[in-house]
Parts: structure tokens; C-alpha cells; sequence
């Protein structure tokens, strides 16, 4: 399976803070990779699918680049609403597998 | 208004089965593959398992030979019939669908397994 990794697994941001949260998959997924974001006893929400485009009604401050095994997901300016996990996610192969998620905390 | 709601979820014994349903509505899912993924309390999300439209299945590791995932598109509804349950595989599970392009969306809301004595 592939493996994907995502760092940093926790992060303290003031807002209006720029975020960059990376995710490595263990072989190239060329640009089959989605970020997600959680907030506590919710479902998933897509933020962002092939690896750079943004989901309906998502803020443009959230925005996704990479391709192949380096992803990054940025948040240009961090909201309050905008402190909650982040997951990445690898559609490549049939396999699915997530990131372990990262958890944006307020500083 | 796209939705999908899962349930039968609840506490079970250790080596007992269980079957959720995941029911969607505002669309039709027989020509979408659909997934089931779960997360622990207070852990990360984990890709269960998915089923295409042909009707091939594939899982994770962790509950290949344990789990089925099923479909009856009559009733639009996706199930994830689950034996030998063990208590790691205590978590709350949620069905997705594709967006196309990638991604998926909708969700449904979770329902929550618990697996103990």
C-alpha cells in the first residue's frame, strides 16, 4: 500500500498566520492527492482534490500544489474557523490511504 | 440535497458481526464507486474499503477477509458487513462518494461501533 506521510502532526498559529502543512506519499501518485479538513465530532470536508483544485465554496485562502510524492496544503492567512485537522489522502491506487493528519491549534 | 446516512452501528462483543447501511439520496449511486472510512476515538482517518460500479471490492489490511462491502443500487445503499470484530476495530465509521475529478464528497454523518466485553 502506499504510505503517506504528512508533517507537522501539530502546529500552534496566531491568525492571520500563512500555514503550510506537507504531505510525502511512498511512491508517486502523480496529482491523486485531496486535503480535508475536520472539525471535533464532524465528518471530513474536502477542501481541495487533485492535488490543486479547490472544492466548491472553499475559501481561496486554502490552496494545494505538488504533484508526483511532495504535496503541500497552505492557508495564506488563518481564520478562526480555520483552527481543526487536516488530512491528506491518496486516490492513486485502488488502495486508498490518508495522512496522519495534522491538528492547527490556536497560539 | 445530496446526503448519505449511515446506520446500524452499536456495541458489540468481541467476535461478534455487525452490518451498517449507508443510504444516499439526491443521487443514484450505481454508476459511482462508494467507501467506507473509519477513525478511532481520537485518532486519525483510516480508508476501509470501496466498491466500484463493476462490482470489484478491495480493503485495507486490517479488515480484508473480515469485511464485505456490498451494494444494492434498488435501494441506493452501500453495507459494510463486518465479522470477527475485534475491539481495535471500535471507531466511528462514515461512507463517502467520489466527487468527480477526485476527492470525496458527500459524507455521511458516521455511525459509531464500539467492540467490547
Amino acid at each position: 500500500d502506499i504510505q503517506m506521510t504528512q508533517s507537522p502532526s501539530s502546529l500552534s498559529a496566531s491568525v492571520g498566520d500563512r500555514v503550510t502543512i506537507t504531505c510525502r506519499a511512498s511512491q508517486s501518485i502523480t496529482n491523486y492527492l485531496n486535503w480535508y479538513q475536520q472539525k471535533p465530532g464532524r465528518a471530513p470536508k474536502l477542501l481541495i482534490y487533485a492535488a490543486s483544485s479547490l472544492h466548491t465554496g472553499v475559501p481561496s485562502r486554502f490552496s494545494g500544489s505538488g504533484s508526483g510524492t511532495d504535496f503541500t496544503l497552505t492557508i495564506s492567512s488563518l481564520q478562526p474557523e480555520d483552527f481543526a485537522a487536516y488530512y491528506c489522502q491518496q486516490t492513486y491506487s485502488t488502495v486508498s490511504t490518508f495522512g496522519g493528519g495534522t491538528k492547527v491549534e490556536i497560539k | 440535497e445530496v446526503q448519505l446516512v449511515e446506520s446500524g452501528g452499536g456495541l458489540i462483543q468481541p467476535g461478534g458481526s455487525l452490518r451498517l447501511s449507508c443510504a444516499a439520496s439526491g443521487f443514484t449511486i450505481g454508476s459511482k464507486y462508494m467507501s467506507w472510512v473509519r477513525q478511532a476515538p481520537g485518532k486519525g482517518l483510516e480508508w476501509v474499503s470501496v466498491i466500484y460500479s463493476g462490482g470489484s471490492t478491495y480493503y485495507a489490511e486490517s479488515v480484508k477477509g473480515r469485511f464485505t462491502i456490498s451494494r444494492d443500487n434498488t435501494k441506493n445503499t452501500v453495507y459494510l458487513q463486518m465479522n470477527s470484530l475485534r475491539a481495535e476495530d471500535t471507531a466511528v465509521y462514515y461512507c463517502a462518494a467520489p466527487l468527480s475529478g477526485g476527492g470525496f464528497d458527500p459524507w455521511g454523518q458516521g455511525t459509531l461501533v464500539t467492540v467490547s466485553s
